[in-house]
């Protein structure tokens, strides 16, 4: 069964610093892989996705993520951090139905 | 833009009251999902549509049922609200598959059953 594991619940960094968010799925087929914000008392907001091609993919507010086949990972990464970055982040799968899989979330705090 | 539109933002209910909550897409969206989220526990997926009339259970649909009339519009039903059903409810539309694009989401109801 398709899953998603994000194993960090909460993470702290300093502001400036650098961040990684660690998300592995379980999917059979060729996965299409998304990275969600959502910031307090807001809906999600996509900061990035994999289809196909390139393994590093950018996306919006300097976020960039790695599609790993062989680790069956798609981590979230950003050199450094803005206090504005505060948020939980969502790392979902999406099949080649309707359907998507969404982890558990990682909370990310930010300190000055 | 995608706008994907829910009908309130907070809502206090009691328990055992019929709960309709709506949801609003303007992108001609062939999907539409209903999710609750809780702490710790991530998107759980209640029910999808992928087309009018249409629809499929997902992980959690007990206590749940919903409507699609018209393509832009699905509802969520909670047929006799109990406290466990308290919780943050989100709304996503996307197109027939995820090759496709990604899911776009209404702003949330956080429903409070008392």
């Amino acid at each position: 069964a398709q899953s998603v594991t994000q194993p960090d619940i909460h993470i702290t960094v300093s502001e400036g610093a650098s961040l990684e968010l660690r998300c592995n799925y379980s999917y059979g087929a060729t996965p299409y892989l998304f990275w969600y914000v959502q910031s307090p008392g807001q809906g999600l907001q996509l900061l990035l996705k994999y289809f196909s091609g390139d393994t590093l993919v950018q996306g919006i507010k300097g976020f960039e993520a790695e599609f790993k086949r062989s680790q069956s990972s798609f981590n979230l990464r950003k050199p450094s951090v803005h206090w504005s970055d505060a948020a939980e982040y969502f790392c979902a799968v999406g099949d080649n139905f309707n359907k998507f899989y969404f982890g558990s979330g990682t909370k990310l705090n930010v300190k000055p | 833009d995608v706008k994907v539109t829910q009908s309130s933002r907070y809502l206090v209910k009691r328990t055992g009251e019929k709960v309709f909550l709506e949801c609003v897409q303007d992108m001609d969206h062939e999907n539409m999902f209903w999710y609750r989220q809780d702490p710790g526990l991530g998107l759980r997926l209640i029910y999808f549509s992928y087309d009018v009339k249409m629809k499929e259970k997902g992980d959690i649909p007990e206590g749940y049922s919903v409507s699609r009339e018209k393509k832009e519009r699905f509802s969520l039903i909670l047929e006799s609200a109990s406290t466990n059903q308290t919780s943050m409810y989100l709304c996503a539309s996307s197109l027939t598959s995820a090759a496709l694009g990604e899911q776009f989401f209404g702003p949330g109801t956080r429903l409070t059953v008392l």
